[in-house]
């Protein structure tokens, strides 16, 4: 069965360091979005992307926070200057309009 | 105001009881969904219910929506050890993506 894949499964990072964050999202899903969790703490929505370009943000995607998809395959988050409070897990997802998403198992991002 | 609030906040059930877990929200939806999830893991879909819809199953799962009253429950019938999880409504208005509520944490015990 097609699933999303996430890599890594756990980062950590210094304060102030960029990460990348990388997902394969279902290969005939043509809606990706970012969501993450902080520990304890509902599933926050970050971003949506469709035909190339973010559909949809959260106001917690600020510059610090940048997406793309690099080639056919990838998906990718990136935030450029970590802060501890962007620890938390961070998933992607893939989906179609007004359909159920698909999530992969996430990466734990540690800021230290 | 949040989107989507489940109640109650934990549930502790035997082995072969139900448990039923009720999602609130405030605006107009397309549809609404459950998602599991174990623990540190990924969000594993299990049920949609479309604002047009009342009523809907799959397996042990039952899921109702009222919309004039914007609340939905789940219920989960002769619960078993493997359905201990957290488990969230989202649901999904215009722009497609997912607004969750908080979970509700069941715990089955054997």
């Amino acid at each position: 069965e097609p699933e999303v894949t996430q890599t890594p499964s756990h980062q950590v990072t210094q304060m102030g360091q960029e990460v990348i964050l990388r997902c394969v999202p279902i290969s005939n899903h043509l809606y990706f979005y970012w969501y993450r969790q902080i520990l304890g703490q509902k599933v926050e929505f970050l971003v949506s992307f469709y035909n190339n370009e973010i559909s949809e943000k959260s106001e917690i995607f600020d510059d610090q926070f940048s997406v793309e998809r690099p080639d056919g395959s990838n998906f990718t988050l990136k935030i450029r200057s970590t802060k501890l409070e962007d620890s938390a897990m961070y998933f992607c997802a893939s989906g179609g309009w007004d359909r159920e998403a698909f999530f992969g198992q996430g990466t734990r991002l540690t800021v230290v | 105001s949040q989107q989507g609030e489940e109640d109650p906040q934990a549930l502790s059930i035997q082995e072969g009881e139900n448990a039923t877990m009720n999602c609130s929200y405030k605006t107009s939806i397309n549809n609404l969904q459950w998602y599991r999830q174990n623990s540190g893991r990924g969000l594993v879909h299990l049920i949609l219910i479309r604002s047009n819809e009342r009523e809907k199953h799959s397996g042990r799962l039952r899921v109702t929506l009222d919309t004039s009253k914007k609340s939905s429950s789940l219920l989960i019938t002769a619960s078993r050890a493997a359905d201990t999880a957290s488990y969230f409504c989202a649901t999904q208005a215009a722009g497609n993506k997912l607004t969750f509520g908080g979970g509700t944490r069941v715990l089955v015990k054997p």
